[in-house]
């Protein structure tokens, strides 16, 4: 079964900080991966997606993420956060198996932005 | 669209009781699922179904039942509230009949205590 790791539970970052969150997943075969965002009092919804193709993948206001396989990672990077990425952020993985109809979670990264 | 709607916001029970949580999309998706966030544990899948008729399990079904008679709705059913059932539960919907390769569209979650 697969499995997703975020290693940082919360991060505290002023104005114009560089971000980068980590996730680390657990398949041998491939994956599909995705970052996840809840903004305070919001729906999750999906900040960007890698299937296959570039490996540097660019998803909404600003944030990208890029796949390397041989960490098994999809890291989220924006260069300059502002106040209004302050959230809770998931990394997921969905994979062939069961027919493809589960997404795992890992376990969330709190991002605070201070002004 | 008013897109996935969950109902109610947030429901107080007492162990023993039984109660279902609401899930509708207007979005014709094939694709619906049922999720609980606990904190540190990121979101974990509950139940899901590819279609009205077909439902399998998630991750933690224990303690949970689902049916999903049109392609609307999903109710999440609890038989036996238990105070390890206290959660904020997601639903969420995505247009395949498989959720590989698809993003999925949360509901705005209902907030369980259990007593």
């Amino acid at each position: 079964a697969q499995s997703v790791s975020q290693h940082n539970h919360h991060v505290i970052l002023s104005e114009a900080a560089s971000l980068e969150l980590g996730c680390n997943y657990s398949y041998g075969g491939t994956v599909n991966l995705f970052w996840y965002v809840q903004y305070p009092g919001q729906h999750l919804q999906l900040l960007l997606k890698y299937f296959s193709g570039d490996p540097l993948v660019k998803g909404i206001k600003g944030f990208e993420a890029e796949f390397i396989k041989s960490k098994f990672s999809f890291n989220l990077r924006k260069p300059s956060v502002q106040w209004s990425d302050t959230a809770e952020y998931f990394c997921a993985v969905n994979t062939r198996g069961g027919g493809g109809n589960k997404l795992t979670f890992g376990t969330g990264t709190q991002l605070k932005v201070e002004l | 669209n008013a897109g996935v709607t969950q109902t109610p916001k947030f429901q107080v029970l007492k162990t023993g009781q039984s109660m279902t949580l609401q899930c509708a999309q207007d979005m014709n998706h094939e694709y619906m699922s049922w999720y609980r966030q606990d904190p540190g544990m990121g979101l974990r899948l509950i139940h899901y179904s590819v279609g009205a008729g077909i439902t399998d399990q998630g991750e933690v079904p224990n303690g949970y039942n689902v049916s999903r008679s049109t392609t609307e709705d999903f109710p999440l059913r609890l038989l036996s509230a238990a105070p390890s059932q206290t959660s904020v539960y997601f639903c969420a919907s995505s247009p395949g009949k498989s959720l590989y390769q698809e993003t999925q569209y949360f509901g705005p979650g209902t907030r369980l205590l259990v007593l």
